[in-house]
C-alpha cells in the first residue's frame, strides 16, 4: 500500500542551529502534504499545509519564519526548524494522500523526534 | 469543522471485541469519518474510514448510525498489540487536512 516516509527518525541539535526533516511519498504523488507536531501525552497539532510549487499555508499561531516548509516536488516536502530552541523539541509528523477526493486514504509518516539541547 | 467526542480511556480483555464509540453530532452530509490509532512514539496508523455505510477491513469494522451522528470502531478480537490511542476524525470536504482530538486510550489486558 501507499507509504509515507520521514527522515530522520530522530535528531539531536544544538540551540540556535537549524534542522531539516524530510517527508516523502514513496509510491504516489502528493500535491499537498501536512505537517503536525506532537508534544508528550498530547494529541497531534496541525502546523501547516505544504503545497507543491507554492507557499505553505500555516495554522494560526505557527510562525512561518520559524518553520520553513518547502514542497519542491510531488513526492517530497521538507520542514526546517530554524534557530531551534529547547521548546521546539517535539515529535514531528507528516501526512499525505494519493489524490484529492473526499474518500481517499490519508497516510502518515513514522514521525521524527527532535531534541534541541 | 465537525468535532468528535470520544471517551478518554477504555479497557478490553485480550481476545474480546473492543468497541470504541465516537460522537460527531455536527457532521455534514459529505463528511467522512476516519479512524486512526497511534502506538507510542510512532506515527498514526490508518484503520478505516466511511461515509454512510458500515465498513469492514482486515483490521476492524466501522459502524455508523443511520443519522451519522455517531460511530463505533470494532476490533473483533483485541490483542495486546492493539493497545494504543485511537482517534476518530471527521474529514471536511476534499481537503486532506485532519484535525485530531484527544482520542481514546485503549488498554488491552491479558
Amino acid at each position: 500500500g501507499a507509504v509515507v516516509s520521514q527522515h530522520p527518525s530522530w535528531v539531536i541539535c544544538k540551540s540556535g542551529t537549524s534542522v531539516k526533516i524530510e517527508c516523502r511519498s514513496l509510491d504516489f504523488q502528493a500535491t499537498t502534504m501536512f505537517w503536525y507536531r506532537q508534544f508528550p501525552k498530547q494529541s497531534l497539532m496541525l502546523m501547516a499545509t505544504s503545497n507543491e510549487g507554492s507557499k505553505a499555508t500555516y495554522e494560526q499561531g505557527v510562525e512561518k519564519d520559524k518553520f520553513l516548509i518547502n514542497h519542491a516536488s510531488l513526492t517530497l516536502s521538507t520542514l526546517t526548524v530554524t534557530s531551534a530552541h529547547p521548546e521546539d523539541s517535539s515529535f514531528y509528523i507528516c501526512s499525505a494522500s494519493p489524490g484529492l477526493n473526499s474518500g481517499n486514504t490519508i497516510y502518515f509518516g513514522e514521525g521524527s523526534w527532535l531534541t534541541v539541547v | 469543522d465537525a468535532k468528535t467526542t470520544q471517551p478518554t480511556s477504555m479497557d478490553c480483555a485480550e481476545g474480546r471485541a473492543a468497541n470504541l464509540p465516537c460522537n460527531h453530532s455536527t457532521i455534514s452530509g459529505n463528511e467522512y469519518v476516519y479512524w486512526y490509532r497511534q502506538i507510542h512514539s510512532q506515527g498514526p496508523q490508518y484503520i478505516i474510514h466511511g461515509l454512510k455505510n458500515n465498513e469492514t477491513n482486515e483490521m476492524a469494522s466501522l459502524i455508523i448510525t443511520e443519522d451519522r451522528k455517531s460511530s463505533t470502531l470494532i476490533l473483533p478480537h483485541a490483542t495486546l498489540r492493539d493497545t494504543a490511542v485511537y482517534y476518530c476524525i471527521v474529514r471536511v470536504g476534499v481537503s486532506d487536512k485532519l484535525i485530531f482530538g484527544t482520542g481514546t486510550r485503549l488498554q488491552v489486558f491479558p
